[in-house]
């Protein structure tokens, strides 16, 4: 079953960070373009960033709200897609999702809440 | 940056209208455009792609149309599972850019 599940969400405080995670299975992880949607509360979707696969060089890419703050990495021998999030602010408060676009496959989520 | 802007934001539909959904992009995207559904709770769900293919085990009352810079979603007969907020996404350059959504609710 091709499967993507997140982990890592919780509650933090501006200004500090957290790691997410996304187990990948069911599909060959080392060849696909991963990407990470957020969705804040009642709002819509907004992309946050991609990973390319190594074969075409793995660079990153992010939307300009997160730029500068947060790292899209991988590690393909554990079939896992990372995102740090350094500097939190409280606009960061957001169901964030763990996306493989080519086949359409979505995490369940994880919740990421910046509060004082 | 490609801004995509998508109307209406909500409609109020009854069971079995036709409804049509439109993302206008600020720049030319070719076919790189893709459509989402999402219901409350729930991870969006891809209904086309490429403007117009339709994704596996979608129902063919949904259709899309459009190119370069304006992009019809389509629902021929509103079923009730239907109802939810629906979502276009560009996928030509990074940022890739999502409209700001359409919520189809019940008349």
């Amino acid at each position: 079953e091709v499967q993507l599940v997140e982990s890592g969400g919780g509650l933090v405080k501006p200004g500090e960070s957290l790691r997410l995670a996304c187990a990948a299975s069911g599909f060959t992880f080392s060849h696909a373009y991963m990407t990470w949607v957020r969705q804040a509360p009642g709002k819509g979707l907004e992309w946050v960033g991609r990973i390319k696969n190594k074969a075409d060089g793995g660079t990153t890419d992010y939307a300009a709200p997160v730029k500068g703050r947060f790292t899209i990495s991988r590690d393909d021998s554990k079939n896992t897609l990372y995102l740090q999030m350094n500097s939190l602010k409280t606009e960061d408060t957001a169901m964030y999702y763990c996306c493989y676009f080519y086949m359409d496959v979505w995490g369940k989520g994880t919740t990421v809440t910046v509060s004082s | 940056d490609i801004q995509m802007t998508q109307s209406p934001s909500s409609l109020s539909a009854s069971v079995g209208d036709r409804v049509t959904i439109t993302c206008r992009a600020s720049q030319g995207i070719g076919n790189d455009l893709g459509w989402y559904q999402q219901k409350p709770g729930k991870a969006p769900k891809r209904l086309m792609y490429a403007v117009s293919k339709l994704q596996s085990g979608v129902p063919s009352r949904f259709s899309g149309s459009g190119s370069g810079t304006e992009f019809t979603l389509t629902i021929s007969s509103l079923q009730p599972e239907d109802f939810a907020t629906y979502y276009c996404l560009q996928l030509n350059s990074c940022p890739l850019t999502f409209g700001g959504g359409t919520k189809v609710e019940i008349k």
